[in-house]
């Protein structure tokens, strides 16, 4: 079965360093997520991507964060100066537009990041 | 905007019984979906069930079925015959005319012998 795969599977990064998330989507999902999990809490959306833009992002989605898909396969996220706050579990989502009764919604095994 | 209410944080069953894990949401979209994930310890989010805004029966996968209340605003999810390894946190999500997933806070299911 096709999956949305996330490397690394954990990442351990000293507050205002960078750091970038990678994703590979599905090859025939067109639209592409970032969710965040702050550990214990809630899965919260992030941004979405379409047709090689942002289609949505949320309040959380400030300017140290930044999405792009640089090939035909990978999908980034890239956080530009690390806060502490930022420690959490990120997951890449994909899926198809119609066909499928959920949209095809899959998501990745994600990346935990942790910020120190 | 869409909004997921799970009002129980932690329910306990007994290995073979069923569990009910409740779903409430608010929405005005038209057209909307309703998702269930489970997702254990290690992390990842794993995709249980879907139901339909206009799908007029309820949706089932294996031990897995949407009780769909549409009037009501509620879409729980019913596990028959629980094992071991259904013990898990479980978030309700709704997809609407937007884009994005909206996640409830979960329930930490634990499954006893």
């Amino acid at each position: 079965e096709p999956e949305v795969t996330q490397t690394p599977s954990h990442q351990v990064t000293q507050m205002g360093q960078e750091v970038i998330l990678r994703c590979v989507p599905i090859s025939n999902h067109l639209y592409f997520y970032w969710y965040r999990q702050i550990l214990g809490q809630k899965v919260e959306f992030l941004v979405s991507f379409y047709n090689n833009e942002i289609s949505e992002k949320s309040e959380i989605f400030d300017d140290q964060f930044s999405v792009e898909r640089p090939d035909g396969s990978n999908f980034t996220l890239k956080i530009r100066s690390t806060k502490l706050e930022d420690s959490a579990m990120y997951f890449c989502a994909s899926r198809i537009t119609t066909g499928t009764a959920n949209y095809g919604y899959t998501f990745g095994s994600g990346t935990r990041l942790t910020v120190v | 905007a869409q909004k997921i209410t799970q009002t129980q944080p932690g329910m306990f069953v007994q290995e073979k019984e069923a569990v009910t894990l409740d779903c409430t949401y608010d929405t005005s979209d038209q057209s909307y979906g309703l998702f269930w994930y489970k997702q254990p310890s290690s992390g990842e989010m794993i995709f249980l069930i879907y139901q339909g805004s206009y799908d007029e029966q309820n949706a089932t996968e294996g031990r897995y079925s949407l009780n769909f209340q549409k009037a009501r605003k509620s879409a729980n999810l019913v596990i028959s015959a629980s094992q071991l390894g259904d013990s898990a946190m479980y978030f309700c999500a709704s997809l609407g005319g937007g884009n994005k997933l909206t996640f409830g806070t979960g329930t930490q299911l634990k499954v006893e012998l």
